[in-house]
């Protein structure tokens, strides 16, 4: 069964980074997945495709700070110098034959 | 510029139906796979079902299966999510999303969210 796992809060000091994690059920270690932000009272914003080999593809208007990593079943959303406004949920998301999937969602606190 | 459009707020009694609405602008609507997120009060997105406006070929999460209908009016490029009998428990904001491509693909552009409450 095709599953997003992701810690339900991570929180990291203004100017910092921060590094989040989803991990991807046994068996489906090579999909690429997408990272979505939700701010407060807001809807979801696409941020990013990030494929298994690490390489990924941002959507428009996305800061370079917002980057993409991976390794094995594991991958990353790294938001560097943080803001402010980063303080948002980070939702994972992947897909399969008919059927897409969202992991639970990090809350993230910027301090 | 792409754009998702949803149809406002909507306020039901149990048992009451439902059709809420989403339009797409600044592409070709029938070439490309929309999907409906499910958001319930304080909880995560999940993921309910897609449909392809050029054929209308549909589908759905095995846990909306038979819950809702996704379909779609190619002619006014609107995709359309419907209930027969709401129940309290799909109070929520729902949002359409569009596939970057194929249907095997992420969630590129989202709609703004229709808030559905469903009280007696």
């Amino acid at each position: 069964q095709l599953v997003l796992t992701q810690s339900p809060s991570a929180s990291a000091s203004l100017g910092a980074s921060v590094k989040l994690t989803c991990t991807l059920s046994s068996g489906h270690s090579s999909y690429a997945i997408a990272w979505h932000q939700q701010q407060p009272e807001k809807g979801p914003r696409y941020l990013m495709k990030l494929y298994s080999d690490g390489s990924h593809s941002k959507g428009d208007g996305i800061p370079d700070r917002f980057s993409g990593s991976s390794s094995g079943a594991e991958r990353y959303l790294t938001i560097s110098s943080l803001q402010s406004e980063d303080e948002a949920d980070y939702y994972c998301q992947t897909w399969g034959i008919d059927i897409g999937v969202f992991g639970g969602g990090t809350k993230l606190t910027v301090l | 510029e792409v754009q998702l459009v949803q149809s406002g707020a909507e306020v039901r009694k149990p048992g009451e139906s439902l059709k809420i609405s989403c339009k797409g602008s600044g592409y070709t609507f029938t070439n490309y796979w929309i999907g409906w997120v499910r958001q319930m009060p304080g909880k995560g997105l999940e993921w309910m079902g897609i449909i392809y406006p050029g054929d209308s070929d549909t589908r759905y999460s095995p846990s909306f299966q038979g819950q809702v209908t996704i379909s779609a009016d190619k002619s006014i490029s609107t995709a359309y999510l419907q209930w027969s009998t709401l129940k309290a428990s799909d109070t929520a904001i729902y949002y359409c999303a569009r596939h970057d491509a194929s249907n095997s693909s992420p969630f590129v552009y989202w709609g703004q969210g229709t808030l559905v409450t469903v009280s007696s």
